[in-house]
């Protein structure tokens, strides 16, 4: 089955700078990539996804990279600000979402202000 | 719109003690999936149903869990005995059919167990 793997597992940065988490995924037929953002006692909530046709996608401050060749995404946050601290996980899904999401083990990141 | 609902919030419970958790996908979401969350961890499929019918379930560990979705809407994840490691959050995600090939998960705030 498909596995994921991201880094780095903590991630702590002064606001204002950009902050960047890494994924890899095992499965080459995966097809969907979402990112979610998990704040303390909440559900995680869907920030940005991408799709397996497409080699970059952004959204204001937030962007994500895929290297369908190399297996790895990225997800990219400029200009952070307090609000982005956060647990922030991948997800990969080889049914364009609708079945299994796998997941990373997830990111904590920190904005230092 | 309302999001998915979760309840209860908080359970704390003696292990071999029965425990029950209830969902209310957002309106109009045929797929409901139950999500087991670890300290640390990311979620992980316990189950999915397609209106009422549970189409993947091979995460689910039977000897203990159930789960029903009666009329395609509310769902149920049942534990009976609860073991100590079971303590964790149980996540419930619903998306929509659109017809689209990518549907997003919405989830739920989670439910998360205590096992003593």
């Amino acid at each position: 089955g498909e596995n994921v793997e991201q880094h780095p597992s903590t991630l702590s940065v002064q606001e204002g700078d950009s902050a960047v988490i890494k994924c890899t995924y095992s499965d080459s037929a995966s097809n969907y990539f979402p990112w979610y953002k998990q704040e303390l006692g909440k559900g995680p909530q869907l920030i940005i996804d991408i799709r397996s046709n497409v080699g970059e996608k952004k959204d204001q401050r937030i962007a994500v990279t895929l290297n369908k060749t190399a297996k790895h995404f990225s997800l990219h946050i400029t200009e952070t600000q307090p609000e982005d601290s956060a647990v922030y996980f991948c997800a990969a899904s080889i049914s364009f979402g609708n079945e299994k999401l796998t997941f990373g083990t997830g990111t904590r990141l920190t904005i230092i202000p | 719109e309302a999001g998915v609902v979760q309840s209860p919030r908080y359970k704390i419970i003696e292990k071999k003690q029965p425990v029950a958790f209830w969902c209310n996908p957002i309106s109009g979401h045929n797929t409901l999936y139950w999500y087991l969350q670890n300290l640390g961890q990311g979620p992980e499929l316990l189950i999915r149903y397609e209106n009422e019918e549970a189409v993947d379930d091979s995460q689910l560990p039977k000897d203990r869990f159930s789960a029903e979705r009666l009329k395609g809407v509310d769902s149920t994840l049942k534990i009976q005995p609860a073991e100590l490691g079971d303590s964790a959050v149980y996540l419930c995600a619903s998306s929509p059919r659109t017809g689209g090939p990518y549907n997003e998960q919405f989830f739920g705030p989670g439910t998360r167990l205590t096992v003593l």
